[in-house]
């Protein structure tokens, strides 16, 4: 079965402060795709990385870095130096020939990020 | 370009009454998604098509109908609205999930349906 996992329901910070956002996942399928968007408070979807199953270099991207380890099942993300703006629910996903690709989301991590 | 759209923005209904929710896309998608969103459950698939002509059933199909009127639009329908439909619903698309499994999907910005 087809699952992701994401255990921490609200983080809160302050700013400048790192933090890492957890993400485990579970799939049947060797081939598969995992996601992370973010939902401002505006409530629109934004995409942020898209990792395949057969790519694990971790990957930086300005503030925002991401560690894939299949080893563990995981993807997680971490926001360095965090900042007000980064307040948002952060989602990750999962997609699979199982599932016809359709993203299969976690129940998101809140993140609040204080002055 | 608009991406997805989805209309209309907000809606209140009464139990019992029925709503077609309007999703279309310019960008020549053959791929496309209902999901609802529910407080501290993250988005669940309602419908899936993936492509003009085809529907499946997702995680949560039960009380909705879906459309797939030509390769641009996709609508998700309530036949009889009960106050457990109450969600925000967000249709995307996808260029192709054969040879573009990676890509992101693209979503619109919802709708928010409230059934009283």
């Amino acid at each position: 079965a087809q699952k992701v996992t994401q255990a921490q329901t609200e983080i809160s910070v302050v700013e400048k402060e790192d933090v890492t956002l957890d993400c485990v996942y579970e799939t049947r399928d060797t081939t598969y795709y995992l996601f992370w968007y973010k939902q401002p408070p505006s409530g629109e979807l934004v995409f942020l990385i898209r990792r395949n199953s057969f790519d694990e270099q971790n990957e930086i991207s300005g503030r925002y870095s991401w560690n894939f380890q299949k080893s563990t099942s995981s993807f997680n993300f971490t926001i360095t130096a965090s900042q007000v703006v980064d307040s948002a629910v952060y989602f990750c996903a999962l997609s699979d020939l199982n599932s016809g690709y359709a993203l299969n989301f976690g129940k998101g991590t809140s993140l609040l990020v204080t002055p | 370009n608009a991406g997805v759209t989805q209309t209309p923005k907000f809606q209140v209904l009464k139990t019992g009454q029925s709503m077609t929710l309007q999703c279309a896309q310019d960008m020549n998608h053959n791929s496309m998604y209902w999901y609802r969103q529910d407080p501290g459950m993250g988005l669940r698939l309602i419908y899936y098509s993936a492509s003009e002509g085809t529907t499946d059933k997702g995680e949560v199909p039960n009380g909705y109908n879906v459309s797939r009127l030509n390769k641009r639009e996709f609508s998700l329908r309530l036949e009889s609205a009960a106050p457990s439909q109450t969600s925000v619903y967000f249709c995307a698309s996808i260029v192709d999930t054969m040879g573009y499994s990676n890509q992101p999907q693209h979503f619109g910005d919802g709708t928010r349906l409230s059934i009283l």
